[in-house]
């Protein structure tokens, strides 16, 4: 399995929403529920920040909602912030033990907050 | 959840070398466990589960043979075996605990430097 697809960078101002989709196939995202969201900063760890395609972990903001059609995740963070600037990265399992890789990443999107 | 990566640094080509993964905050036997990587300027990259009774193993499948996972549950530790290193595997390590899905909760991570 390839890495899952996102687009490069997003931007957006302050206040508005943006969706960001994580594109594989019925082998990955199309094939199962458990597909999760990363948020990162440069030089930190990634945070989970959505799992099992919809769930918000404890802590996690409101913001921040995900939802999946057919083969494709999308992440969408609402009332965009400065804060929200960061990579954010989807995963998905990806299959049984003969797989090349259990789990997969998508690319990494850059959010800007204009 | 609190995990602390450690044993990184700068190794040759060709050399080993075993990180760790220490655990605190919550029942480590109870969790399974991953390995992931993150190359200089480049994304995630999973590399490794290990399940909580530690009975089975995962791998990327280009790391196979070359890489191991491990646990000590005695000591709250996972453990990465990394043999025969490359300059492409140069990268900031994590550990993370795996509760049904994808990694969860992560640690700082550790990074490996292979360079002569």
């Amino acid at each position: 399995q390839s890495a899952l697809t996102q687009p490069a960078s997003v931007s957006a101002s302050p206040g508005q929403s943006i969706t960001i989709p994580c594109s594989g196939s019925s082998d990955d995202v199309g094939g199962y529920s458990h597909v999760s969201w990363y948020q990162q900063y440069p030089g930190r760890a990634p945070k989970l920040i959505i799992y099992e395609v919809y769930k918000r972990p404890s802590g996690a903001s409101t913001r921040f909602s995900g939802s999946k059609s057919g083969s494709t995740a999308s992440l969408t963070i609402s009332g965009l912030q400065a804060e929200d600037e960061a990579d954010y990265y989807c995963c998905s399992f990806a299959g049984r033990s003969t797989s090349v890789s259990l789990y997969v990443f998508g690319t990494g999107t850059k959010v800007t907050v204009l | 959840v609190h995990l602390v990566e450690s044993g990184g640094g700068v190794v040759q080509p060709g050399r080993s070398l075993r990180i760790s993964c220490e655990g605190s905050g919550f029942t480590f036997s109870n969790y399974g466990l991953h390995w992931v990587r993150q190359a200089p300027g480049k994304g995630l990259e999973w590399l490794a589960l290990i399940w909580a009774d530690g009975t089975s193993t995962f791998y990327l499948e280009s790391l196979k043979g070359r890489f191991a996972i491990s646990r000590d549950d005695y000591k709250n530790t996972l453990y990465l075996q990394m043999n025969n290193l490359r300059a492409e595997d140069t990268a900031v390590y994590y550990c993370a605990t795996r509760s049904g899905g994808c990694p969860e909760d992560w640690g700082q991570g550790t990074l490996v430097t292979v360079a002569s």
